[in-house]
């Protein structure tokens, strides 16, 4: 059963960048069907997608955080990422790595959420 | 792109049932039919409930179902129980290749 788990620093200083990594098993990050997504959700708000990234790196990002994006993956780790720079307090969320399939337009597993909080 | 709008809560009796809507526009929920709803209990992460607006995945209660017109996609969950209590989220893929959520839909069983 595919598993995926966020990891990364719970504190981020404002201006700084945000760097996070998801860990995947129970399947290859290099399925020829699987895209792997970023979605996020600051405390009591609702849910926004933040990007998609393909096991050869192609990507795909939200228009209004695609100039303080990058997305990686690293497939001998099995391994995506996450990179977004000059964050503000507005940056603090809970930080959720999932998973669509080719074609297929929703997103299932997810981890379990790993909380960034912006903060001097 | 703007996120869908979902009213912000619904509220029903053990037993009964409730609609949740969710709208978009020409660009996502109109132009597709490839809209999904998510439930969320606290602290807890988001559970594919409906996937293509009216498909359950393996696993989830039958009393879940969706639906579609227009811009607007729907969540109806009947025979409400305590246990459907959450936040619930639509979210659509869109004619630039990106996904958009809803703003979220708070469901109280009273």
């Amino acid at each position: 059963q595919l598993q995926l788990q966020e990891s990364g620093p719970g504190l981020v200083k404002p201006s700084e960048t945000l760097s996070l990594t998801c860990i995947v098993s129970g399947g290859p990050i290099s399925s020829s069907s699987s895209f792997w997504d970023w979605i996020r959700q600051p405390p009591g708000e609702g849910l926004e997608w933040i990007g998609s990234i393909y096991y050869t790196g192609t990507t795909q990002y939200n228009p209004s955080l695609k100039s303080r994006l990058t997305m990686s993956v690293d497939t001998s780790k099995n391994q995506f990422s996450l990179k977004l720079n000059s964050v503000t307090a507005a940056d603090t969320a809970v930080y959720y790595c999932a998973r669509h399939l080719s074609s297929w337009y929703w997103f299932d597993p997810w981890g379990q959420g790993t909380l960034v909080t912006v903060s001097s | 792109q703007s996120a869908l709008t979902q009213p912000a809560s619904v509220s029903g009796s053990p037993g009964q049932s409730i609609t949740i809507s969710c709208t978009g526009t020409g660009s996502d929920v109109g132009g597709y039919n490839y809209v999904s709803w998510y439930q969320q209990h606290p602290g807890k992460a988001p559970k594919l409930m409906i996937y293509d607006v009216s498909n359950r995945p393996s696993g989830v209660s039958n009393r879940f179902s969706g639906s579609k017109s227009g811009k607007t996609a729907s969540l109806t969950i009947s025979g409400l129980q305590a246990e459907d209590e959450a936040d619930y989220y639509c979210s659509s893929y869109t004619s630039i290749s990106t996904f958009v959520f809803g703003t979220g839909t708070r469901v109280t069983v009273l």
